[in-house]
């Protein structure tokens, strides 16, 4: 079976402009996290989304903004880039929205903003 | 709010030898999950192990095993026989039992680089 699947792989934007990232969970998973990851730190949780709901927020700014459609894909959206946005971005699937359910993670976008 | 420490930046083990990455957390929760994540240079998170809060039992997962010490708010991972394959950053992850907002998802440690030697 396919894992999480992340698109693009690599990104370089400049400040101001916007970006989308794409994330594909694992097959039958309904809920999706994604992550921010800046080099040399852990990553911090951003989104979480089940059954096309956000379900969850992070401390992170209203230029950040996420949705999921009925495949269960998701997008996630960040306006007005910052230098500081320069970060791997994961996206992460469950097959449920429950504490016992494993996150499984994608290989991430590598966002450049220059 | 829940915080993960971990204080080793970098390890560095002999292959075959035993390493511990040490890992401490803060909550007043009194049931949550407590994760050893890899991340290797291809990125991908992977799981290394878990452990549920209301078991006093450590997990093990093969050649990796945890010393979880729930008054001590300790969660050392222990790695035996070390390969070359376990060289990877080494993050510990805290994941509280609560649905709403920011909680039920993962709050990460700085990570630790464990390098392993031939």
């Amino acid at each position: 079976d396919a894992g999480v699947t992340q698109s693009p792989t690599h990104l370089i934007k400049t400040r101001g402009q916007h970006v989308t990232l794409r994330c594909s969970p694992i097959s039958g998973h309904k809920s999706v996290s994604w992550y921010q990851q800046v080099l040399g730190q852990g990553p911090q949780f951003i989104f979480q989304y089940y059954e096309k709901e956000e379900r969850g927020r992070g401390n992170f700014p209203d230029r950040f903004s996420a949705r999921q459609f009925p495949n269960y894909s998701s997008e996630l959206n960040v306006n007005a880039l910052l230098l500081g946005d320069s970060a791997l971005y994961l996206c992460a699937s469950s097959p449920l929205r429950g504490i016992a359910h494993e996150q499984y993670f994608g290989p991430g976008t590598r966002l450049t903003v220059t | 709010a829940q915080t993960v420490t971990q204080s080793q930046p970098e390890m560095s083990v002999q292959e075959a030898e035993t390493v511990t990455l040490s890992c401490t957390y803060d909550t007043s929760e009194s049931d949550y999950y407590l994760f050893w994540y890899k991340q290797p240079p291809s990125r991908q998170m992977i799981l290394v192990i878990r452990q549920e809060a209301y078991k006093q039992q450590n997990a093990t997962e093969n050649r990796f095993s945890v010393n979880f010490q729930k008054a001590a708010k300790s969660f050392s991972l222990k790695i035996s026989d070390s390969q070359l394959g376990d060289a990877a950053m080494y993050f510990c992850a805290y994941r509280s039992l609560n649905y709403g907002g920011s909680q039920g998802n993962l709050i990460f440690g700085k990570g630790t680089k464990l390098s392993v030697k031939p």
